[in-house]
Parts: C-alpha cells; sequence; structure tokens
C-alpha cells in the first residue's frame, strides 16, 4: 500500500525543546516538501528538496531544519528558536517536476504540534 | 509571484443546494491550477487540477471547476451538495518547472440538513 506516513500524529513538547517530525514515503518519488498550516492562513511552505542530499528554503524556514539522507525520508526538526511552533505540519511528496510537465503533490496526514 | 485569493473563509449551505467556492489567481506565466479537500485533522487530498486541454475539469464525486484565463479564476462548483461534503477546501497554483505550490488560505464548506 503506496503512501505518506508522518509520525506522531500529535507532539507536545516544553518551550525550549527540539523536536523532530519524521516523514516517510514509499512511493518512489524524488521531491519532498514540508508545510505549516494555521487557521486562516492556509499551508505555508517551509522547506523542499528535489533530491536526496538536497534541499531548499521555502518560504517560513527560519527556526527549522531538515536532512534529506534517504529518498524515502524528510524528516523536519522545529528548533527552539521557532518562535510559534504550535501548529499542523503537513509533508508532501512528488514525482520529479520536469519541464514541460507537472506532478502531483501527496500528502501525509499530518502532525499537529503543541508546544505547552 | 504567484499568489491565490479565496474571497470567502466560510460558506454555509442547505443539504442538496448548489454552492460555488471561488478562487482567484496571480501569475505571470502559465499555471497549473488544482483545488484540494481537507477533512479534520488529516491531510490534503486532490479533488481536480486543471493542467491543460479543456478548461472545464471534473471530479468523481461531482465537483467541477472552470479555468477562465481572462478573469484568472478557477472556481469550484457543486449542483447539490451533501453532508459528507462539509470539509475545508483549498486552490492552489503552480507552474511548468516550479517546484512550490502556492495556496489560497482556504474555504470552509459547512453543509446543513
Amino acid at each position: 500500500d503506496g503512501g505518506i506516513t508522518q509520525s506522531p500524529k500529535y507532539l507536545f513538547r516544553k518551550e525550549g525543546q527540539n523536536v523532530t517530525l519524521s516523514c516517510e514515503q514509499n512511493l518512489n518519488h524524488d521531491a519532498m516538501y514540508w508545510y505549516r498550516q494555521d487557521p486562516g492562513q492556509g499551508l505555508r511552505l517551509i522547506y523542499y528538496s528535489q533530491i536526496v542530499n538536497d534541499f531548499q528554503k521555502g518560504d517560513i524556514a527560519e527556526g527549522y531544519s531538515v536532512s534529506r539522507e534517504k529518498k524515502e525520508s524528510f524528516p523536519l526538526t522545529v528548533t527552539s528558536a521557532q518562535k510559534n511552533p504550535t501548529a499542523f505540519y503537513l509533508c508532501a511528496s512528488s514525482g520529479q517536476t520536469g519541464a514541460i510537465s507537472y506532478n502531483e503533490q501527496f500528502f501525509g496526514p499530518g502532525t499537529r504540534l503543541t508546544v505547552l | 509571484a504567484q499568489s491565490v485569493t479565496q474571497l470567502d473563509s466560510q460558506v454555509p449551505v442547505f443539504e442538496e443546494a448548489p454552492v460555488e467556492l471561488r478562487c482567484n489567481y496571480s501569475s505571470s506565466v502559465s499555471v497549473y491550477l488544482f483545488w484540494y479537500v481537507q477533512y479534520p485533522n488529516q491531510g490534503l487530498q486532490l479533488l481536480l487540477k486543471y493542467l491543460s486541454g479543456s478548461t472545464l475539469v471534473e471530479s468523481i464525486n461531482g465537483f467541477e471547476a472552470e479555468f477562465n484565463k481572462s478573469q484568472t479564476s478557477f472556481h469550484l462548483r457543486k449542483p447539490s451538495v451533501h453532508i459528507s461534503d462539509t470539509a475545508e477546501y483549498f486552490c492552489a497554483v503552480t507552474s511548468t518547472g516550479f517546484q512550490k505550490l502556492v495556496f489560497g488560505t482556504g474555504t470552509r464548506l459547512l453543509v446543513s440538513p
């Protein structure tokens, strides 16, 4: 059964702690993405990766870090530098975007992070 | 830069009534357009997409959207909604070779009996 898994579904963290959100895909997709969702603001791109060992900052990368050591995995670390980390985090993946084509982004079920 | 505007944050409607969720986009290049649906505490699911060809696209559950280049719009419509259509709907845009999807702020569709 192909898809994207995110864990955990709910995560609680104390202020000042780093926390890592997991994202795994078995779709053999090249590209992976992390989005943050806040009520009334839609989805905002944090980081994305087009290929293993390479990634780019999105629109709101400050206070976050990522790694892409394996094609199927793209973990997101929310650091203590992120001033307002409480949000719903969504991971997505897609086939490699070409010059004349577009590949659909598939989304995971999300992780809800709450800072206490 | 690309942007998407969803003018209505919430649309209440009665069951079996028609509905239109509005989406306008801004882009200087050719675009691909999408509607995603999100049920509470879940990820996004692709509802329908416009890549090229016919400007009217349909989903398997009765939704349709029409790409209107002159009005830069991609409104989502359904002639008769069900209670189960209650969800949040996001419009998104990207373009050829562009990796990033740009999302609107979402429209919450509330269907009541």
